[in-house]
Parts: C-alpha cells; structure tokens; sequence
C-alpha cells in the first residue's frame, strides 16, 4: 500500500525558516516531489528528488533519505506570499503520483 | 513559456446533465493525467494517457470516461453529474523519460472549477 504522512497545518513568521516533513511507506519507490498549491489554483512544480541528500533551489532546499522513507522541505526568508499548501508526492513503480494531504502553511507578520 | 491549458475554467451543471472537460497539455508532452480536487482534499488521481493510449487508472467513476487525441490533447467526459462531483479538476502533463511513467514532473494545469447543482 502506499501511505504519506505530513502535517496538516505549521504557522511560521515572515523572514523566518520553516521545515516541512513528509514521510511515506511504499510499496516501491523512484522519487519524491514537492508541489506548492495556493487555494484554489494548481500545483505548482517545487523540488523533485530520486537520490539521498538536499536539493537547493534558491529560498527552497528539499532533502531525501530513502532508507528511512523521510523527506523534508525547507524555506527560508519567509514571505507572506509563501502562505500555501504544501503537497508532498511519491512516484513509486509504474503508479502515476500518490500524494500526501498536504501541508497548509500560514505565514504572519 | 507555454503552459497546461484546461478549458473551461468554470462550469456549472445540473444533475444527471454531462460535462467535457479539456486539456491541451504542454508542447512536446506525451502523457496526460487527470485529477480531482474536493475542498480541503489532496488531488486524486483519475486516469491517465501516454501516447494516446490509457496507461493507468485511478479512482474514476464508471460514469467517466477520458482519451487522448492525435494532437495530444485529452478530454474527460462526465455523464449523470452527481452533487458529490463538484470539484476542481486538474490536467497534468509530462514528458517520459527512458525510466518510465512518471518518473518525469508533472506540470499542473489552472484546473476546471465544476459545480453540479
């Protein structure tokens, strides 16, 4: 079976740093993704990550451990534009994308 | 550079009417999928087509049905809308890589905001 597990609301401050983790249990595993959705709008392309360790892309870095099923999203210099859910998916075998709940961020002053 | 299109970007049906929906996926893209969105709810997958061809299948409906066309282009056809099918629907759209479905990113689509009445 596949299960994701994130958690389901983090408040954090403008400017600040906030890490969001996704753990999952799979039945295969090729790679991780992380999508940013707005209420209401598409998910938007974030990080992707098939091999062990961080990925850094600008304000947003995405880190891997596949032995202990185990990811985590990372921003820094919060902006108030970063309030959004934070989907977190797995590509496991031949199976399209199974995604995880999502993680709904709010950012205050 | 150019985006998943999805038409309409609103629809509002009655029960038991039909609705088509639209994806125009980016240039280039050979697979399609398509999801559904309630409130509060992660997307969940639908089905999905590469090369014209169906290559998987989610959680959709028997009252669905969906394809591909020569263009690329998908549509997802709903018949005897029900209240509980309100919901954004999403079209996303990939290139395959030599490693298999979905080992590619998926590039999401605005969506198809649907109400059923």
């Amino acid at each position: 079976g596949q299960n994701i597990d994130q958690p389901t609301e983090m408040t954090a401050t403008e400017g600040a740093i906030v890490q969001i983790n996704c753990t999952y249990q799979t039945s295969g595993f090729n790679g991780l993704f992380w999508y940013q959705q707005h209420a209401g709008e598409a998910p938007t392309f974030l990080s992707y990550n098939v091999l062990d360790g961080l990925e850094e892309k600008g304000r947003f870095s995405s880190f891997l451990s596949r032995s202990k099923g185990y990811s985590y999203l990372l921003l820094k210099e919060l902006q108030m534009k970063d309030s959004a859910s934070y989907l977190c998916a797995v590509f496991s075998g031949n199976t399209p994308l199974v995604f995880g709940k999502g993680t709904r961020l709010s950012v205050i002053a | 550079a150019a985006g998943v299109i999805q038409s309409p970007r609103h629809l509002i049906k009655e029960k038991r009417e039909t609705a088509t929906l639209k994806c125009y996926p980016i240039p280039r893209h050979d697979t399609v999928y398509w999801y559904q969105q309630g409130p509060g709810q992660d997307p969940q997958f639908l089905i999905s087509f590469y090369e014209k061809m169906q290559s998987d299948k989610g959680s959709i409906p028997d009252r669905f049905s969906a394809q591909q066309f020569s263009d690329y282009h998908s549509e997802l056809n709903m018949s005897s809308l029900e209240l509980g099918d309100s919901a954004l629907y999403f079209c996303a759209s990939s290139y395959r890589t030599s490693g298999g479905a979905g080992t590619d990113t998926q590039y999401f689509g605005p969506g198809t905001r649907l109400t059923v009445l």
